[in-house]
């Protein structure tokens, strides 16, 4: 089943602003992930936060969670050409699988 | 380098005519699984594999098969394709289910 569910489903920004993506889920979750996929490949991971974390950074990657809404974010600040990608949030419920939203696709102008 | 590397990359074919693509990992993960990802559905797991020997549905099983005879290899089978399996497939692996997956380049199947 589809756990995660990604707004906005597009996004166009130019270089250099800050892009922000949400994932709401339905069940409770030890873990949300994000992943990103650029056109045609396959996912690569980028952070992962536990459910007793509320906010993670790596680089210019923001990640915040929040259980009580059972809703998480990505932040991508100064963004670049270069993530332009599809970007995933991923659930593990405690049974055995990551449940993958369908995604929000960034497009990063020149 | 690590990876997960899957074959074919690409394969049309017919109704009906078995196929095989392979998986293979060479990270000694416990953790294998398969996806096939369409648009607007995002990634839907078909199989996922705890260890050798322990494989168990995911959400889309029907159609397809599994099997993990050694730790590094787990190739779907789909003994009879259809069309509405035509899709783009991804293999993962990962040491426990609820770790950073690692994801091969994807094969892109179109079955006529």
């Amino acid at each position: 089943s589809q756990q995660g569910e990604e707004d906005p489903q597009a996004l166009s920004i130019q270089e250099g602003e800050n892009a922000t993506m949400n994932c709401s889920y339905k069940t409770s979750i030890n873990n949300l992930q994000w992943y990103r996929q650029n056109s045609g490949r396959g996912l690569v991971h980028l952070i992962l936060i536990r459910s007793n974390e509320r906010e993670k950074h790596s680089g210019r990657l923001r990640v915040t969670l929040d259980t009580s809404k059972k809703s998480s974010s990505l932040l991508i600040t100064a963004s670049r050409a270069a993530d332009t990608a599809s970007y995933f949030c991923a659930t593990d419920a405690n049974d055995y699988k990551l449940s993958f939203g369908a995604g929000t696709t960034v497009t990063v102008r020149a | 380098e690590a990876q997960v590397t899957q074959n074919p990359r690409y394969l049309i074919t017919v109704t009906g005519k078995k196929l095989t693509v392979t998986c293979s990992q060479n990270m000694n993960h416990e953790y294998m699984s398969w996806y096939r990802q369409d648009p607007g559905l995002g990634l839907r797991q078909i199989y996922y594999s705890m260890n050798v020997e322990v494989t168990d549905k995911g959400d889309v099983p029907e159609g397809y098969k599994v099997s993990r005879k050694e730790k590094r290899n787990f190739p779907l089978i789909l003994e009879s394709p259809s069309p509405n399996q035509t899709s783009l497939y991804f293999c993962a692996s990962s040491d426990y289910s609820n770790q950073p997956q690692h994801f091969g380049d994807g094969t892109r199947l179109s079955i006529l």
